[in-house]
């Protein structure tokens, strides 16, 4: 089935640093690639997403790059701040999107 | 914009009992609401997904008897926890669809005793 892999958290950045989280993933579809980020007490909210391959994805300082032929969609960040604290996840939707397969989630700590 | 709100936002039951929970889309028609489950230290993963018009379909390890859902119309869905035991705890996420675009609400955090 279809599945994702990231990196496994936490991850301890301090201000200014910069950030890369791996994510892999399978799918014997075409998906559209995600990354959201949920803060403590509430549901995820969509980072940005990326439909078609070799395209790129960004909002507010993060970005990702959908490769297919490495089935990767790494998220990075040059210059992480203590806001970015959070939970990201790298997800898939496949079959027009009413299906969304998640990543397990990496914690992000970022001190000042 | 579009919005998903979740009821309520906590809970607390005790083993045996049954919970209900509610998913209401604002600004937009959620033609199809999937609802999710994060376990503690898991991700989420799909309960069942429910499409305007055609039967509700439960993933693997997830039954209509025990997660039974309600989707009346294109802004509101509920699901019920029945027998609700101590590996049900979690986060219940609501995600409505319009367009393409997903929208989350913020969840129902279940505890049970």
């Amino acid at each position: 089935g279809d599945s994702v892999t990231q990196t496994e958290g936490p991850v301890t950045l301090s201000e200014g640093t910069s950030l890369t989280v791996n994510c892999s993933y399978e799918t014997k579809q075409y998906p559209t690639l995600f990354w959201y980020v949920q803060y403590p007490g509430e549901g995820p909210q969509l980072l940005f997403k990326v439909p078609k391959a070799n395209e790129k994805g960004s909002n507010r300082g993060f970005e990702a790059t959908y490769n297919k032929e490495a089935t990767s969609f790494h998220l990075q960040k040059a210059s992480v701040q203590e806001s970015d604290s959070a939970v990201y996840y790298c997800a898939l939707s496949v079959t027009g999107g009413y299906k969304v397969v998640f990543g397990s989630g990496t914690r992000l700590l970022v001190s000042p | 914009g579009a919005l998903v709100y979740q009821y309520p936002r906590r809970t607390i039951c005790k083993s045996g009992t049954s919970m209900r929970m509610e998913c209401q889309a604002v600004g937009f028609q959620a033609t199809s609401v999937a609802w999710y489950r994060q376990s503690p230290q898991k991700t989420f993963e799909l309960i069942a997904l429910s499409t305007v018009n055609s039967a509700i379909k439960y993933e693997q390890n997830f039954t209509q008897e025990k997660f039974p859902i309600s989707h009346p119309n294109l802004s509101f869905s509920s699901m019920t926890v029945l027998n609700a035991y101590l590996e049900d705890r979690g986060l219940y996420l609501c995600g409505a669809r319009d367009r393409g675009q997903q929208y989350f609400g913020p969840g129902t955090r279940l505890t049970v005793l």
